[in-house]
């Protein structure tokens, strides 16, 4: 089965702290991972793929098929980084169903 | 470059009602895909559609039906509500054998009382 699962529903460290948003998958075979992140107002935007390999808005993802885990990362938070974020998971060619956690809020304290 | 618009953005239904949502996709997309967010929760997949066919299916039940027009835009159909439909639906497009990344729309919050 297909399954995506974000531990922490909440989430709040200070501004400069760091920040790591845990994600835990289940897929048999090799699933394409990607962070979404949800601003207040604002619709629901991609904000990074494992594939791709980059860092964006300071956040980096690396996945880990040994703990079928794909935690994003940044080292010192900002305030503009409270959000909802969403892991998900598809297969890497063809229909590209996305299976999504249930998300973490996060919050960046002044 | 336009992205991905939805209507309505709120609806209100009553239960046995049908309803029907609409998206319009970003320009140059090829694929939709309708998603299903109850409070609290991640999306929900729920179909998607290619070329006018339904390409891919979450675990939805028939009353939930879907169609996709020659210029890509497309209409999520829900028959006979019940209670638990209420939720934000969202609409993603995407092109399907490019980049694969689906763009979503702001969603419509349907409440059925």
């Amino acid at each position: 089965a297909q399954r995506v699962t974000q531990p922490e529903k909440l989430l709040s460290v200070f501004k400069g702290a760091p920040v790591e948003l845990k994600c835990n998958y289940s897929y048999s075979g090799s699933p394409e991972l990607f962070w979404y992140v949800q601003y207040s107002r604002q619709r629901l935007q991609l904000l990074l793929r494992h594939i791709s390999r980059e860092s964006i808005k300071g956040f980096t993802a690396d996945l880990n098929k040994g703990e079928t885990s794909f935690h994003l990362k940044k080292p010192f938070a900002q305030e503009e980084d409270s959000a909802m974020y969403y892991c998900a998971l598809s297969r890497i060619q063809g229909a590209q169903k996305l299976v999504f956690g249930q998300g973490t809020r996060l919050t960046i304290n002044p | 470059e336009t992205g991905v618009t939805q209507s309505p953005t709120h609806l209100i239904k009553t239960r046995g009602q049908q309803v029907t949502l609409r998206c319009s996709s970003q320009s140059g997309h090829n694929t939709v895909s309708w998603y299903q967010q109850a409070l609290g929760q991640g999306p929900q997949f729920i179909f998607q559609y290619y070329r006018e066919e339904e390409n891919g299916r979450g675990n939805f039940p028939p009353r939930f039906s879907g169609l996709q027009f020659p210029n890509y835009s497309s209409e999520l159909n829900v028959n006979a509500l019940e209670l638990d439909d209420s939720a934000l639906y969202l609409c993603a497009s995407s092109s399907l054998g490019g980049q694969n990344i689906q763009y979503f729309g702001a969603g419509t919050r349907l409440s059925v009382l």
